[in-house]
């Protein structure tokens, strides 16, 4: 059972935005930075934002984080087909000593 | 550039063990922590530990402690996760990741995935 909580799933429709929300404690959000991966079909996860907020070179900007308390946001922007995928938060929890991964958010371009 | 590489796919019975590899090149091995990640199927991301592949000191997930032995050989640049006893809930692609800032905050490259099967 994952520590950090996410939804199920979002949709839009392309050229729309989504927001996929991750919900911790102050064991690790609260006190960490977060990360966000991509993955899509078949795929190993892919670095989407670090540190929050922070993009890896390569990655458009259509994509953002945020954080506040303890809890954690990414937000998609024109959105594509090509963005349909599963989106992960993760971070750092200093209680059980382990890095943790969110439930996980399907991404469905209607 | 960096690239991981696995090992290929395994299959094994119940109560048997496996050990995946994970080939680093394009840095300095020893320069950043390894963790290991698996995913079983339809599910999402777990994480099971990580080794320092400077110092060979390992942390496990809680989960895993007991089952679970990752080692590293500097020579080859490579890490290897050994699962034991393995039960049908094992079923899963096991992934090796490199982290950037050895606090387990942020996983910039990841293996392509090993699928390990355990069934009878």
């Amino acid at each position: 059972q994952s520590v950090l909580t996410q939804p199920p799933s979002v949709s839009a429709a392309p050229g729309q935005k989504v927001t996929i929300s991750c919900s911790g404690s102050s064991s690790n959000i609260g006190n960490n930075y977060v990360s966000w991966y991509q993955q899509l079909p078949g795929t190993a996860p892919k670095l989407l934002i670090y540190d929050n907020n922070k993009r890896p070179s390569g990655i458009p900007d259509r994509f953002s984080g945020s954080k506040s308390g303890t809890s954690a946001t990414l937000g998609i922007t024109g959105l594509q087909t090509g963005d349909e995928a599963d989106y992960y938060c993760g971070t750092w929890d200093s209680s059980l000593s382990a890095s943790v991964f969110g439930t996980g958010t399907k991404v469905t371009v209607l | 550039q960096v690239q991981l590489v696995q090992s290929g796919a395994e299959v094994k019975k119940p109560g048997a063990s496996v050990k995946v590899s994970c080939k680093a090149s394009g840095y300095t091995f020893t320069g950043y922590y390894m963790h290991w990640v698996r995913q079983a199927p339809g599910q999402g991301l777990e994480w099971m530990g990580r080794i320092n592949p400077n110092s060979g000191g390992t942390n496990y997930a809680q989960k895993f402690q007991g089952r679970v032995t990752m080692t590293r050989d500097t020579s080859i640049s490579t890490a290897y996760m050994e699962l034991s006893r393995l039960r049908s809930d094992d079923t899963a692609v096991y992934y090796c990741a490199r982290d950037l800032t050895a606090a387990g905050l942020l996983f910039d490259y990841w293996g392509q995935g090993t699928l390990v099967t355990v069934s009878s």
